[in-house]
């Protein structure tokens, strides 16, 4: 399988449901994102992860809470979400992420359409 | 407000006309810009890239115009073909502006008609 995965596709839970997203990337890089796409509005960068390091948390509340045990895998933990958390959450990978320098391109999984109740 | 945005939500196109999709940005420092497009039930995929010291780059069947002096990006589809029935939208890049990474557009949903 290459390129960026995501499971589940879709998910269904209630405010008071634990749930985790997984996403896997088998390009070989080095730097893997969260991202959330609500209905309307503009794709958001919620967390960065560089070498297994997290090194960016745009404001996200600890409801989402990001786990990278290796350069290839990365989940978003969830617990007592709220309904305007209902969203396409889209993870992505680059080969590097390296503020200030080049920027390298980002490639996107097919993402997890979330529907909290 | 965002720093990025579109100008149409939606585009309607005949098949085989040329489609072009406007973005406008207000971060005059940007010197580095993309064209994604998102098809239903996937995620976004890279386009065409153009940096701010150029004006114009070309892929195939994609132009991208970049003008500085409006701040304005616009995405030029050539020959339009039911497969380019997407959301497009844009997105910015400041180099100098640490780790925010990339500043992204709504979306314009191009539809194609028969």
């Amino acid at each position: 399988e290459t390129g960026v995965t995501q499971t589940p596709r879709h998910l269904v839970m209630g405010m008071t449901n634990k749930k985790s997203l997984k996403c896997e990337q088998h390009l070989g890089h080095n730097a893997m994102y969260w991202y959330k796409q609500s209905a309307k509005k503009p794709l958001e960068l919620m967390f960065v992860y560089s070498l297994e390091e997290r090194v960016e948390n745009n404001s996200v509340p600890s409801r989402f809470s990001p786990e990278c045990p290796n350069s290839s895998h990365l989940f978003l933990h969830l617990h007592t979400l709220q309904p305007e958390d209902s969203a396409l959450y889209l993870c992505a990978s680059s080969q590097d992420w390296i503020p200030g320098d080049k920027f390298y391109e980002q490639y996107f999984g097919p993402g997890t359409r979330l529907t909290v109740t | 407000g965002e720093s990025v945005g579109l100008h149409l939500p939606t585009l309607s196109v005949q098949e085989g006309d040329n489609s072009i999709i406007n973005c406008a940005y207000s971060n005059s420092a940007s010197d580095y810009f993309i064209w994604y497009k998102q098809e239903s039930g996937k995620g976004p995929q890279f386009i065409i890239d153009i940096r701010s010291n150029m004006d114009k780059r070309q892929g195939q069947r994609v132009t991208v115009l970049l003008n500085k002096t409006v701040k304005h990006l616009s995405l030029q589809i050539a020959a339009t073909q039911p497969g380019d029935s997407a959301v497009y939208f844009c997105a910015e890049n400041y180099s100098g502006g640490g780790a925010d990474g990339l500043t992204f557009g709504k979306g314009t949903h191009l539809i194609i008609q028969p």
